[in-house]
């Protein structure tokens, strides 16, 4: 297992196209996590998924994006109508379910791909 | 929305000196981690730091946990140029949520 595999590392579209970023988590990981970075920024969360159930979406993600994580596996995150706003760099992370997170108990470490960076022209 | 607030932005230091960096965030949490970035690349864990822990050492890394202040800092002593990177404190809100949020970073750059 070589870590997360983020694909494709680079994507330009033009506005208005549709996009699909693919992470490949590490096997054992039960929770993936998508999130978006922009230039001197922090990664920003969009959505996490446990097994294959998404749990959590950020209010800031709009109605064009969309992710799923069929058989808890693989994840795809989809943008539709693309739009210039939306170019950042795309991370996906993985994590084991280290326990329920609070401070006794095991806690989530996150291994990140190399991520997926969007130009929208 | 960013949780935390890294202090300073930008820090440049000459090989061998430490590097001392400030993050501060706005909820209880059950534990804090440091991450660092090199250019345009994914995120690589540095070490955890649990809500009931004061402080933790790893290697040329030592974290400080103060939950009273909602502040943690990452000190990196003997810096070296391969030091050179951007820093991120993430905090595991105790909101039951499991996400994790991303402060806004440190740029340190170590000049050889």
């Amino acid at each position: 297992d070589t870590g997360v595999s983020q694909d494709p590392r680079h994507k330009i579209t033009k506005r208005g196209q549709n996009v699909t970023f693919r992470c490949d988590p590490i096997s054992e990981h039960n929770r993936l996590y998508w999130y978006r970075q922009t230039l001197g920024q922090g990664p920003e969360f969009l959505t996490y998924f446990q097994n294959e159930a998404q749990l959590e979406k950020s209010r800031l993600l709009s109605d064009r994006f969309s992710a799923e994580r069929p058989k808890g596996s693989f994840s795809t995150l989809e943008i539709q109508r693309t739009e210039q706003g939306d170019s950042a760099m795309y991370l996906c992370a993985s994590s084991s379910n280290g326990g329920e997170g609070n401070m006794f108990s095991g806690a989530n470490v996150l291994t990140f791909g190399a991520g997926s960076r969007l130009t929208v022209l | 929305s960013q949780q935390g607030e890294e202090d300073p932005q930008a820090l440049s230091i000459q090989e061998g000196e430490n590097a001392t960096m400030n993050c501060s965030y706005k909820t209880s949490i059950n534990n804090l981690q440091w991450y660092r970035q090199n250019s345009g690349r994914g995120l690589v864990h540095l070490i955890l730091i649990r809500s009931n822990e004061r402080e933790k050492h790893s290697g040329r890394l030592r974290v400080t946990l103060d939950t009273s202040k909602k502040s943690s800092s990452l000190l990196i002593t003997a810096s070296r140029a391969a030091d050179t990177a951007s820093y991120f404190c993430a905090t595991d809100p105790t909101s039951g949520t499991y996400k994790y949020i991303f402060g806004t970073g440190t740029r340190l750059k170590v000049l050889a």
